[in-house]
């Protein structure tokens, strides 16, 4: 069946880059993407790729997908303490909306000043 | 434009009574999604639906509970009886329309305990 994985923690020191990554199963999968969610709060889109792109970049955000390993990362460049949040990666299912994703579990972020 | 609207934000029930969450989607979509976030797990699809229609209800459990999105007014999540389980946080998402290119826009969600 559909799963995502990513690992459950990161923490890094302001300034530096984040790299949080995420594997999927379903190669049918047309978009990916990466939410944002913060203490008590809904999901914020931060960005998303569709599965015939290897790269996206949005100002500090830059998406890569490896389609061949299922493989999603998505790095943050010169995190900041604002960043500090859950970062969930999605994948939508076959033949579904964007309403209609499976989720990961979650990398909780953590950035040290 | 207000953003998908949820409440209530917080919800209190006792074993055995009911939940009812409600969901206003942005105006002008037509599509809302149900998903449910238990404590430090991501979040699972329960239910789709449109105006008066269930489209895929294949995450909901079986019993207890219901969703409807009625010709007018907001969307709601019913749980009957509810039971300690049922603690969680629900989502809910709303899009213009149903194709992989739209970006469904998502609530802040009700935190429901269950005592």
């Amino acid at each position: 069946g559909e799963d995502v994985e990513q690992s459950l923690f990161l923490s890094v020191r302001e300034g530096d880059s984040s790299v949080i990554n995420c594997t999927y199963t379903d190669s049918s999968s047309t978009y990916l993407y990466w939410y944002k969610q913060e203490p008590g709060a809904g999901l914020q889109l931060l960005t998303y790729i569709f599965s015939n792109m290897d790269m996206k970049q949005d100002q500090r955000l830059t998406v890569l997908l490896n389609k061949k390993d299922k493989h999603l990362s998505l790095r943050i460049a010169d995190t900041q303490t604002g960043d500090s949040a859950i970062y969930f990666c999605a994948e939508s299912i076959s033949g579904g909306s964007q309403g209609n994703l499976i989720f990961g579990k979650g990398t909780k972020l953590s950035v040290k000043p | 434009n207000a953003g998908v609207m949820q409440n209530p934000r917080h919800l209190v029930r006792r074993r055995g009574q009911e939940a009812r969450l409600r969901c206003s989607p942005m105006k002008g979509h037509s599509h809302v999604y149900w998903y449910r976030q238990l404590p430090e797990e991501g979040l699972k699809f329960m239910v789709y639906l449109q105006k008066e229609n269930i489209i895929d209800e294949s995450g909901m459990p079986k019993e207890r509970f219901s969703a409807e999105f009625p010709k007018e007014g907001p969307s709601i999540l019913r749980i009957q009886q509810v039971v300690r389980g049922d603690s969680a946080a629900y989502f809910c998402a709303s899009s213009p329309r149903r194709d992989s290119n739209t970006e469904a826009f998502f609530g802040q969600g009700t935190r429901l305990t269950v005592v």
